[in-house]
């Protein structure tokens, strides 16, 4: 079946270390989104990408890096210079067009401590 | 900018209830209009969608009408089930000059469903 893995589904980190979160898809799309989830503040977007080797900055972006390197994969890096890394992190995928939905992965739960 | 404003919950109905999420949105170019679920430690999912004035989207009794003149997209059903509480989530794509806009999402709006 095609769709978004999100990987691992809880993380637990020591504050000042990076962590990498990871994000494949099998669906071919050729966009793909970081989102972070905070409770009662909806989804806000840390990053994008609509192209391999192309990526651009959210909402968010400050603290956290991406790379596309390939067209299935798009991970995250928490970095320790983000102040609140705490959060549920929601990776997306879609097809061109406005009009095309998000899939979204089953997101990652980090936990900084 | 452009934004979309939902109504706050959380909302609590009986089974059987009728359901209304006020959704509301500003924006400057021609939006599509979205409306996504999400369950309890899961990820969002595509409910239903229109992408013109008019259009009406509609998914598992779920519906809801793109409305240019009142700039909403109001999620309504006609009655609801127990395994209808989640979340909702209101959201837009606006076209930038032909290309492809992100998503702008609603706050979402928790709605719980007593037996």
């Amino acid at each position: 079946d095609g769709g978004i893995t999100q990987s691992p589904k809880y993380l637990f980190r020591k504050e000042g270390q990076n962590v990498t979160l990871s994000c494949e898809q099998n669906l071919n799309h050729d966009a793909m989104y970081w989102y972070r989830q905070d409770p009662g503040q909806g989804l806000r977007l840390i990053y994008y990408s609509q192209i391999v080797n192309d990526f651009q900055k959210g909402d968010i972006a400050e603290g956290y890096s991406v790379s596309r390197e390939k067209k299935e994969s798009f991970p995250l890096t928490v970095t320790s210079a983000q102040k609140n890394p705490t959060a549920f992190y929601l990776c997306a995928s879609s097809d061109r067009g406005l009009s095309s939905p998000l899939h979204f992965g089953n997101g990652t739960r980090l936990t900084v401590t | 900018g452009d934004s979309v404003t939902q109504m706050e919950g959380p909302v609590t109905l009986s089974e059987e209830a009728f359901l209304t999420i006020n959704c509301t949105y500003t924006a400057t170019g021609y939006p599509s209009l979205f409306w996504y679920v999400q369950y309890p430690g899961e990820g969002l999912q595509l409910l239903l969608k229109a992408t013109k004035a008019d259009d009406k989207g509609s998914n598992k009794g779920f519906e809801a009408t793109y409305r240019k003149e009142t700039t909403s997209f109001h999620l309504e059903k006609g009655s609801v089930q127990v395994s209808d509480s989640a979340v909702y989530f209101c959201a837009l794509s606006v076209d930038y000059g032909g290309s492809q806009g992100n998503l702008i999402f609603g706050k979402g709006t928790k709605l719980s469903v007593k037996p």
